[in-house]
């Protein structure tokens, strides 16, 4: 089974520090995502990358950064804290192909900003 | 803009009943949709998909209808049991796109 880990079950950071979530899975997978989720607004995608040391952004980049150095790791990084980044993060891969686009998630971060 | 959301928030069902979880989308060019299941303190997890070319599919316990008239998805889960207890997000993927636009998510509460 594929398998996605998230270096943290839960976190908690004060505003302004500098924050490290980190991702890794064992499946050799070319796509990894990260998401965060919040009651009532689902699932949302901050950044995503097709191969090492490439990124692209999503819908909600604004305040975080991402580093893929290794194919297996895929870091996320909000460079100063605040409070309304306190929420549920989610990473996921998949490999990429016509017929296979399904996410594997990890069990997720739940990050709470004082 | 385009959205993919779901018409019930919370969804209440007696154990051995059938649920339905619904799904609305606007973008007529979507192509692809899953569902997902995200018990408490999990991640989500891959339930069953369907491509645009198809009106249904089943899996174990599980069938996903489409109608592409009304840009409606439906998840089915047939006899439902405790451990299916979790949120549900739909999802679609536009063609010749990278990602996919989640819903907002169903609770679905199985009462004994």
């Amino acid at each position: 089974d594929v398998k996605v880990t998230q270096s943290s079950r839960y976190l908690v950071k004060r505003t302004g520090e500098k924050v490290f979530l980190e991702c890794v899975q064992d499946m050799d997978h070319e796509n990894m995502f990260w998401y965060r989720q919040d009651p009532g607004l689902g699932l949302r995608l901050i950044y995503f990358s097709y191969d090492v040391k490439m990124k692209e952004k999503g819908d909600i980049p604004e305040g975080y950064s991402v580093s893929r150095e290794k194919k297996e790791r895929f870091s996320l990084i909000l460079e100063s804290a605040s409070t309304n980044q306190t929420s549920m993060y989610l990473c996921a891969s998949t490999t990429y192909g016509a017929t296979n686009e399904k996410l594997f998630f990890g069990s997720g971060t739940q990050l709470s900003v004082l | 803009g385009e959205s993919v959301g779901l018409h019930l928030p919370t969804l209440s069902v007696q154990e051995g009943d059938n649920s339905i979880i619904n799904c609305a989308y606007s973008n007529s060019a979507s192509d692809y949709f899953i569902w997902y299941k995200q018990e408490s303190g999990k991640g989500p997890q891959f339930i069953i998909d369907i491509r645009s070319n198809m009106d249904k599919r089943q899996g174990q316990r599980v069938t996903v209808l489409l109608n592409k008239t009304v840009k409606h998805l439906s998840l089915q889960i047939a006899a439902t049991q405790p451990g299916d207890s979790a949120v549900y997000f739909c999802a679609e993927l536009t063609g010749g796109g990278n990602k996919l636009t989640f819903g907002t998510g169903t609770q679905l509460k199985v009462e004994l």
